[in-house]
């Protein structure tokens, strides 16, 4: 059983519906950080959060640390939105992340 | 802020050849990690230094792959020699005492 476990791996959404991405995870954990991935390649930072809830512009990401469980969810898609998501616990002691394999996104308009 | 930039953004070699990648982090960070994807797994972590020591290199594949940080600044990643199942794409991060990692755009790696 992999350490990370996202759902759903392919999620395809028509423009202004809301999304939300699952992550489960079986380490312990100090944080937890939502990255986005566009094709192309490089890898932003959405999140970092330890608990609770953070906004930021139309994205959501939530945690809850006893549940070992975190969604991202997105409102009002666009298409600029479509990309891969990936949940990425912190597993070690000094910060290195455990990466999902990702959700990859497509929103039609 | 310039952000964590990696050099080169491509490389292709063959393999028994070899390839050095570089990192140059935000300034000021002290955390430095690589990462890597081959094809159609997940990200792996490599290694994490903290300025230039090796704080936990428990992901490093093999010898082959030896890192660097000298002076605690940019770090280098040589793959010495490369092999078929090195292909891949090659993150570098960075971050302050905070955690939160700031990535690199990454270096292709193909080796034929």
């Amino acid at each position: 059983k992999n350490e990370v476990e996202q759902s759903p791996q392919n999620l395809t959404a028509q423009e202004g519906e809301f999304i939300t991405i699952n992550c489960s995870y079986s380490v312990g954990i100090s944080a937890l950080h939502w990255l986005q991935q566009h094709p192309g390649g490089g890898i932003v930072s959405l999140f970092m959060l330890s608990s609770g809830k953070k906004k930021h512009g139309r994205l959501i990401a939530t945690i809850n640390i006893q549940e070992k469980h975190s969604s991202l969810h997105i409102t009002a898609s666009h298409p600029r939105d479509s990309a891969v998501y990936i949940c990425a616990p912190t597993g070690g002691s000094q910060g290195n992340l455990i990466f999902g394999k990702g959700t990859k996104l497509s929103v039609k308009p | 802020e310039a952000g964590v930039t990696q050099f080169p953004s491509h490389s292709v070699i063959e393999k028994g050849q070899t390839v050095t990648l570089r990192c140059d982090p935000i300034s000021g960070h002290d955390n430095l990690y690589w990462y890597r994807r081959v094809m159609g797994k997940e990200i792996k972590f490599l290694l994490h230094f903290v300025k230039e020591s090796k704080q936990d290199e428990s992901g490093m594949p093999n010898n082959r792959f030896l890192a660097e940080r000298t002076g605690g600044t940019y770090s280098t990643l040589k793959v010495q020699p490369a092999e078929l199942e090195d292909s891949g794409v090659y993150f570098c991060a960075s971050s302050s005492s905070s955690y939160e990692q700031y990535f690199g755009p990454g270096t292709r790696l193909t080796v034929t």
